[in-house]
């Protein structure tokens, strides 16, 4: 229950194109659900997070879409570009302390 | 500003060594984490803290121990090391707030274990 499922594994889009990657989760207690980014031999990095209360939040080219009664959410990054290519984490939070579960990361490539 | 430090970068340990991931903040936050990141399986946090002297384990706290002494350091100890503890461990600090806030990450260290 504890568990948060990330989908695809890799992703290969073409310059321009759109990036969709998909999270589901079980324990309707998560109250908290960031996207982080990490690029090769780096931290991640957070890119956007969202809230059980909204249904959509957009920060320039990087949406993340949130449908509660399916417990599902997803980020989805428009007109993408080559330096978009990294690893992107969906998370959950539970409550206080801030400690997330991860997804386990969809390998995105950008061709131009 | 260094934000999260850690040291080292890279290290090899022979089975049964022991060793222990330094992880420095500068930023003033109260809460600090360890994970590890296996291949295909994202990060799963082994210990966090809430604050100088208190530690509780995460998701996968077996054969590590951690200590938080002051608000800037939290290093991770590994007592015996088995090739099972092969991978990149991160360490990560955010504030203490009403709200969830961000977590930010230090460039890891990659450890493998032969």
């Amino acid at each position: 229950q504890q568990q948060v499922k990330q989908s695809p594994q890799s992703l290969i889009v073409q310059k321009g194109g759109i990036s969709i990657i998909n999270c589901a989760y079980e324990n309707t207690a998560f109250d908290y659900f960031p996207w982080y980014q990490q690029f090769p031999g780096k931290g991640p990095a957070l890119l956007i997070a969202i809230r059980p209360d909204v249904s959509e939040k957009k920060e320039g080219r990087f949406t993340i879409s949130f449908n509660k009664s399916a417990k599902q959410f997803s980020l989805h990054i428009m007109d993408s570009q080559p330096g978009d290519s990294a690893t992107y984490f969906c998370a959950a939070s539970l409550g206080g302390y801030n400690k997330l579960i991860f997804g386990a990361g969809t390998r995105l490539a950008v061709h131009p | 500003n260094a934000g999260v430090t850690q040291t080292p970068k890279f290290r090899i340990l022979k089975i049964g060594q022991s060793m222990t991931l330094q992880c420095t903040q500068d930023m003033n936050h109260n809460y600090m984490y360890w994970y590890r990141q296996d291949p295909g399986m994202g990060l799963k946090l082994i210990y966090y803290s809430v604050g100088a002297g208190i530690t509780d384990k995460g998701e996968v706290p077996n054969g590590y121990n951690v200590s938080r002494s002051t608000t800037e350091d939290f290093p991770l100890r590994l007592e015996l090391a088995a090739p099972s503890q092969t991978s990149v461990y991160f360490c990560a600090s955010s504030l203490r707030t009403e709200s969830h806030n961000e977590q930010f990450f230090g460039p890891g260290t990659r450890l493998t274990v032969l």
